[in-house]
C-alpha cells in the first residue's frame, strides 16, 4: 500500500532563515505531488505541484520554491523566511483521480 | 486558481442527526471528492465520485456527484462525536488527475 512521509512534522524559524521541508511517497511510482499551504485550519492553497522529476509549476509567486530530484521525492524550500510563511504545509501525491495528503508540517515563523 | 462554493462553514448539531453539506463550482468537474480533516493531521479522503448522478457511500456517509456536473453533496447520518472535524470537497477537470479546487470547508462540531 502507499504511504507518504513529511517531515519535520513541526517547526520554528526565525524571521530570514532558510527552509526546507521534505516529502517522500513509497509504494507508487511516478506520482503527481503538490505542496499546499493551510492557514488557520482552513482553506487549502495550492502553492506547487510536479507530475515529474525536475517538472515544477508553481501556482503562487513568492519566496518558496520546490524540486523534485528523485521520483517519489518533493522539497520545498525558502532561502529567507517571512512571517507570512506560518502556517500548516501539507504535502499530497495522485497517480489517478484521487489525492492523497500527507501528515503536514506546522511551520512557525518568530 | 478556481475556489469552489462549500456549505454550510460551520455546523453544531446534537449527537444523532444528520448532516448535509454541499458544495458549487462555476465549471464543470470530472471528479468530485470529498475529505475530514481533524485538528493538526491532514486531510482524509473519504469518497471519490466520478460520474455524474453517481451516489456512493462510506459507511454512515453517502456522497452524490451532481447531474450538472458543477456541484456534489455529502450527508452523514446519525452523527457521533468522532464526525468532528473540518470537511472538504475537491474537484478536477482533468482526466489525468492533475489539478485538484478545493472548497473553503465545513466545520462540523457535534454535541454529544
Amino acid at each position: 500500500s502507499q504511504t507518504i512521509h513529511q517531515w519535520p512534522a513541526t517547526l520554528v524559524q526565525p524571521v530570514g532563515s532558510p527552509l526546507s521541508l521534505e516529502c517522500t511517497v513509497e509504494g507508487t511510482s511516478n506520482p503527481n505531488l503538490y505542496w499546499y499551504r493551510q492557514a488557520a485550519g482552513r482553506g487549502l492553497q495550492l502553492l506547487f505541484y510536479s507530475v515529474g522529476i525536475g517538472q515544477i509549476s508553481s501556482e503562487v509567486p513568492q519566496n518558496l520554491s520546490a524540486s523534485r530530484p528523485q521520483d517519489r521525492q518533493f522539497i520545498l524550500s525558502s532561502k529567507k523566511l517571512l512571517l507570512s510563511d506560518s502556517g500548516f504545509y501539507l504535502c499530497a501525491w495522485s497517480v489517478s483521480l484521487e489525492q492523497y495528503f500527507g501528515p503536514g508540517t506546522r511551520l512557525t515563523v518568530t | 486558481g478556481q475556489q469552489l462554493n462549500q456549505s454550510p462553514q460551520s455546523m453544531f448539531i446534537q449527537e444523532g442527526e444528520d448532516v448535509s453539506m454541499n458544495c458549487t463550482s462555476s465549471s464543470i468537474f470530472n471528479t468530485w471528492l470529498w475529505y475530514k480533516q481533524d485538528p493538526g493531521e491532514g486531510p482524509v479522503l473519504l469518497i471519490a465520485l466520478y460520474k455524474a448522478g453517481e451516489l456512493t457511500s462510506n459507511g454512515r456517509l453517502t456522497a452524490q456527484f451532481g447531474i450538472t456536473r458543477k456541484d456534489s453533496f455529502l450527508n452523514i447520518s446519525a452523527s457521533i462525536p468522532s464526525d468532528v472535524g473540518i470537511y472538504f470537497c475537491a474537484g478536477s477537470y482533468s482526466n489525468t488527475g492533475n489539478q485538484f479546487y478545493f472548497g473553503t470547508g465545513t466545520s462540523l462540531t457535534v454535541i454529544p
